[in-house]
Protein backbone atom coordinates (compact mmCIF):
# COMPACT_ATOMS: atom_id res chain seq x y z
CA UNK A 1 0.00 0.00 0.00
CA UNK A 2 0.80 3.66 -0.79
CA UNK A 3 1.94 5.70 2.40
CA UNK A 4 3.39 9.35 2.67
CA UNK A 5 5.54 9.90 5.57
CA UNK A 6 6.49 13.80 6.90
CA UNK A 7 8.52 13.38 10.03
CA UNK A 8 8.42 17.06 11.36
CA UNK A 9 5.37 17.45 13.01
CA UNK A 10 6.40 21.45 13.90
CA UNK A 11 9.07 23.09 11.89
CA UNK A 12 9.81 27.11 13.07
CA UNK A 13 10.98 29.42 10.35
CA UNK A 14 12.20 33.50 10.71
CA UNK A 15 10.63 35.91 8.37
CA UNK A 16 12.55 36.31 4.81
CA UNK A 17 14.62 32.94 5.77
CA UNK A 18 14.61 29.75 4.05
CA UNK A 19 13.23 26.50 5.25
CA UNK A 20 12.40 22.60 3.96
CA UNK A 21 9.74 20.94 4.64
CA UNK A 22 10.61 16.71 4.32
CA UNK A 23 8.50 14.07 2.62
CA UNK A 24 8.61 10.56 2.23
CA UNK A 25 6.66 8.28 0.22
CA UNK A 26 6.28 4.57 -0.44
CA UNK A 27 4.92 3.06 -3.55
CA UNK A 28 5.28 0.39 -6.31
CA UNK A 29 4.26 2.61 -9.16
CA UNK A 30 6.83 4.53 -11.91
CA UNK A 31 4.21 7.34 -12.56
CA UNK A 32 2.26 9.42 -10.52
CA UNK A 33 1.75 12.78 -9.11
CA UNK A 34 3.15 14.57 -6.06
CA UNK A 35 1.78 17.16 -4.16
CA UNK A 36 2.03 20.05 -1.21
CA UNK A 37 -0.73 21.82 -0.20
CA UNK A 38 -1.09 24.22 2.27
CA UNK A 39 -3.88 24.65 5.22
CA UNK A 40 -4.10 27.81 6.99
CA UNK A 41 -5.42 27.99 10.32
CA UNK A 42 -9.34 27.83 9.46
CA UNK A 43 -9.17 28.29 6.40
CA UNK A 44 -9.24 26.25 2.97
CA UNK A 45 -6.83 23.85 1.57
CA UNK A 46 -4.83 25.31 -1.41
CA UNK A 47 -2.82 23.73 -3.85
CA UNK A 48 1.01 24.68 -3.35
CA UNK A 49 2.78 23.35 -5.78
CA UNK A 50 2.68 19.90 -7.80
CA UNK A 51 5.13 17.35 -8.95
CA UNK A 52 4.61 14.50 -12.07
CA UNK A 53 7.24 11.36 -11.40
CA UNK A 54 7.93 11.34 -15.05
CA UNK A 55 9.40 14.94 -14.89
CA UNK A 56 13.11 15.56 -14.20
CA UNK A 57 12.95 18.69 -13.75
CA UNK A 58 12.02 20.27 -10.25
CA UNK A 59 8.71 21.76 -9.96
CA UNK A 60 8.96 25.89 -8.80
CA UNK A 61 6.08 28.08 -7.95
CA UNK A 62 7.47 31.81 -7.21
CA UNK A 63 9.08 31.20 -3.67
CA UNK A 64 8.03 27.37 -3.42
CA UNK A 65 10.09 24.80 -5.36
CA UNK A 66 10.43 21.05 -4.45
CA UNK A 67 13.58 18.68 -4.30
CA UNK A 68 12.44 15.45 -6.10
CA UNK A 69 14.58 12.42 -6.19
CA UNK A 70 12.21 9.47 -7.34
CA UNK A 71 14.87 6.74 -6.87
CA UNK A 72 14.90 8.03 -2.79
CA UNK A 73 11.07 8.38 -2.71
CA UNK A 74 11.77 11.71 -1.39
CA UNK A 75 9.70 15.11 -1.90
CA UNK A 76 11.04 18.43 -0.05
CA UNK A 77 9.26 21.71 0.35
CA UNK A 78 11.34 25.00 -0.20
CA UNK A 79 9.73 27.96 0.76
CA UNK A 80 12.27 30.98 0.13
CA UNK A 81 12.00 34.19 1.46
CA UNK A 82 9.13 33.37 4.09
CA UNK A 83 6.60 35.55 4.88
CA UNK A 84 4.33 35.76 7.68
CA UNK A 85 1.83 34.67 5.59
CA UNK A 86 3.32 31.40 4.99
CA UNK A 87 2.22 30.38 8.48
CA UNK A 88 -0.10 27.09 7.99
CA UNK A 89 -0.07 23.41 8.12
CA UNK A 90 1.51 21.91 5.05
CA UNK A 91 0.88 18.43 4.08
CA UNK A 92 2.43 16.47 1.38
CA UNK A 93 0.28 14.16 -0.64
CA UNK A 94 -0.18 11.32 -3.47
CA UNK A 95 -2.09 10.25 -6.17
CA UNK A 96 -2.53 6.67 -7.10
CA UNK A 97 -2.69 6.35 -10.74
CA UNK A 98 -5.73 3.56 -9.92
CA UNK A 99 -5.67 2.89 -13.70
CA UNK A 100 -5.52 6.33 -15.02
CA UNK A 101 -9.01 7.54 -13.29
CA UNK A 102 -9.13 8.91 -9.88
CA UNK A 103 -8.44 11.93 -8.05
CA UNK A 104 -7.76 10.18 -4.93
CA UNK A 105 -5.33 11.82 -2.49
CA UNK A 106 -3.16 10.04 0.24
CA UNK A 107 -1.98 12.79 2.87
CA UNK A 108 1.21 12.52 5.01
CA UNK A 109 0.53 13.44 8.60
CA UNK A 110 1.39 17.16 7.92
CA UNK A 111 4.00 19.96 9.24
CA UNK A 112 2.61 23.17 11.15
CA UNK A 113 4.96 25.74 10.11
CA UNK A 114 5.71 29.06 12.28
CA UNK A 115 7.09 32.17 10.82
CA UNK A 116 8.59 33.99 13.18
CA UNK A 117 8.43 37.94 12.37
CA UNK B 1 -16.13 31.74 -10.54
CA UNK B 2 -17.62 30.71 -6.99
CA UNK B 3 -15.47 28.49 -4.90
CA UNK B 4 -16.41 24.97 -3.84
CA UNK B 5 -19.02 25.42 -0.88
CA UNK B 6 -20.10 22.88 1.67
CA UNK B 7 -22.99 23.38 3.90
CA UNK B 8 -23.89 23.15 6.64
CA UNK B 9 -20.03 24.49 8.36
CA UNK B 10 -20.92 23.26 11.54
CA UNK B 11 -22.96 20.34 12.87
CA UNK B 12 -23.61 19.22 16.19
CA UNK B 13 -25.18 16.01 16.68
CA UNK B 14 -25.52 13.27 19.57
CA UNK B 15 -24.89 9.45 18.91
CA UNK B 16 -26.84 7.17 17.10
CA UNK B 17 -28.57 10.06 14.94
CA UNK B 18 -27.16 10.28 11.37
CA UNK B 19 -26.30 13.53 9.04
CA UNK B 20 -26.45 14.49 5.66
CA UNK B 21 -23.66 16.76 4.54
CA UNK B 22 -23.91 19.12 1.39
CA UNK B 23 -20.91 19.90 -1.69
CA UNK B 24 -21.04 21.96 -4.25
CA UNK B 25 -18.34 22.21 -6.29
CA UNK B 26 -17.10 24.95 -8.47
CA UNK B 27 -19.12 25.44 -11.43
CA UNK B 28 -18.23 22.80 -14.58
CA UNK B 29 -16.44 20.35 -12.23
CA UNK B 30 -17.95 17.00 -12.40
CA UNK B 31 -16.03 15.16 -9.98
CA UNK B 32 -16.08 15.62 -6.18
CA UNK B 33 -14.31 13.85 -3.42
CA UNK B 34 -14.76 13.01 0.45
CA UNK B 35 -12.09 13.45 3.02
CA UNK B 36 -12.56 13.02 6.64
CA UNK B 37 -9.85 14.96 8.65
CA UNK B 38 -9.02 14.34 12.92
CA UNK B 39 -6.26 15.18 14.90
CA UNK B 40 -5.45 11.62 15.26
CA UNK B 41 -6.06 9.89 11.68
CA UNK B 42 -5.48 12.79 10.04
CA UNK B 43 -7.11 13.27 6.25
CA UNK B 44 -8.58 9.88 5.27
CA UNK B 45 -9.84 9.48 1.70
CA UNK B 46 -13.85 8.69 1.75
CA UNK B 47 -15.23 8.41 -2.00
CA UNK B 48 -15.00 10.03 -4.95
CA UNK B 49 -17.92 10.88 -7.56
CA UNK B 50 -17.17 11.50 -10.94
CA UNK B 51 -20.54 12.03 -13.35
CA UNK B 52 -22.85 10.76 -10.70
CA UNK B 53 -21.10 7.73 -10.51
CA UNK B 54 -18.65 6.29 -7.58
CA UNK B 55 -15.50 5.71 -9.02
CA UNK B 56 -13.24 4.86 -5.66
CA UNK B 57 -14.47 4.49 -1.89
CA UNK B 58 -11.87 4.07 1.13
CA UNK B 59 -12.15 2.18 3.88
CA UNK B 60 -14.95 3.11 5.83
CA UNK B 61 -17.49 1.30 7.91
CA UNK B 62 -20.98 1.09 5.75
CA UNK B 63 -22.11 3.43 7.75
CA UNK B 64 -20.67 6.39 5.39
CA UNK B 65 -22.27 6.74 1.99
CA UNK B 66 -22.63 9.16 -0.39
CA UNK B 67 -24.30 10.60 -3.68
CA UNK B 68 -23.60 12.96 -6.30
CA UNK B 69 -26.82 14.33 -8.54
CA UNK B 70 -27.14 15.64 -12.16
CA UNK B 71 -25.84 18.81 -11.66
CA UNK B 72 -22.44 17.18 -9.47
CA UNK B 73 -23.48 18.20 -6.36
CA UNK B 74 -22.39 15.41 -3.87
CA UNK B 75 -23.77 14.52 -0.46
CA UNK B 76 -22.06 12.28 2.04
CA UNK B 77 -24.33 10.19 4.64
CA UNK B 78 -23.47 8.97 7.80
CA UNK B 79 -25.65 6.78 10.08
CA UNK B 80 -25.65 5.80 13.04
CA UNK B 81 -23.40 8.54 14.77
CA UNK B 82 -20.41 7.40 16.67
CA UNK B 83 -18.32 9.96 18.65
CA UNK B 84 -15.74 8.78 16.64
CA UNK B 85 -16.91 10.28 13.85
CA UNK B 86 -16.28 13.60 14.89
CA UNK B 87 -14.29 15.87 12.40
CA UNK B 88 -13.65 18.08 10.05
CA UNK B 89 -15.25 16.58 6.34
CA UNK B 90 -13.68 18.23 3.22
CA UNK B 91 -14.96 17.73 -0.22
CA UNK B 92 -12.72 18.28 -3.49
CA UNK B 93 -13.65 19.15 -7.25
CA UNK B 94 -11.85 19.08 -9.99
CA UNK B 95 -12.82 19.15 -13.65
CA UNK B 96 -12.38 15.67 -13.93
CA UNK B 97 -11.21 12.22 -12.87
CA UNK B 98 -7.38 11.54 -13.08
CA UNK B 99 -5.25 12.90 -15.34
CA UNK B 100 -3.21 16.44 -13.58
CA UNK B 101 -6.15 18.34 -13.01
CA UNK B 102 -6.13 20.45 -9.70
CA UNK B 103 -7.97 19.55 -7.15
CA UNK B 104 -9.90 22.44 -5.56
CA UNK B 105 -11.31 21.99 -1.65
CA UNK B 106 -13.74 23.69 0.23
CA UNK B 107 -14.05 25.19 3.70
CA UNK B 108 -15.17 22.01 5.61
CA UNK B 109 -17.88 20.99 7.81
CA UNK B 110 -17.34 20.43 11.14
CA UNK B 111 -19.27 17.50 12.63
CA UNK B 112 -19.39 17.24 16.20
CA UNK B 113 -20.86 13.99 17.91
CA UNK B 114 -21.98 14.33 21.31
Amino acid sequence: AQTVTQSQPEMSVQEAETVTLSCTYDTSESDYYLFWYKQPPSRQMILVIRQEAYKQQNATENRFSVNFQKAAKSFSLKISDSQLGDAAMYFCAYRIPYGGATNKLIFGTGTLLAVQP
Amino acid sequence: KAGVTQTPRYLIKTRGQQVTLSCSPISGHRSVSWYQQTPGQGLQFLFEYFSETQRNKGNFPGRFSGRQFSNSRSEMNVSTLELGDSALYLCASSTTSGSHNEQFFGPGTRLTVL
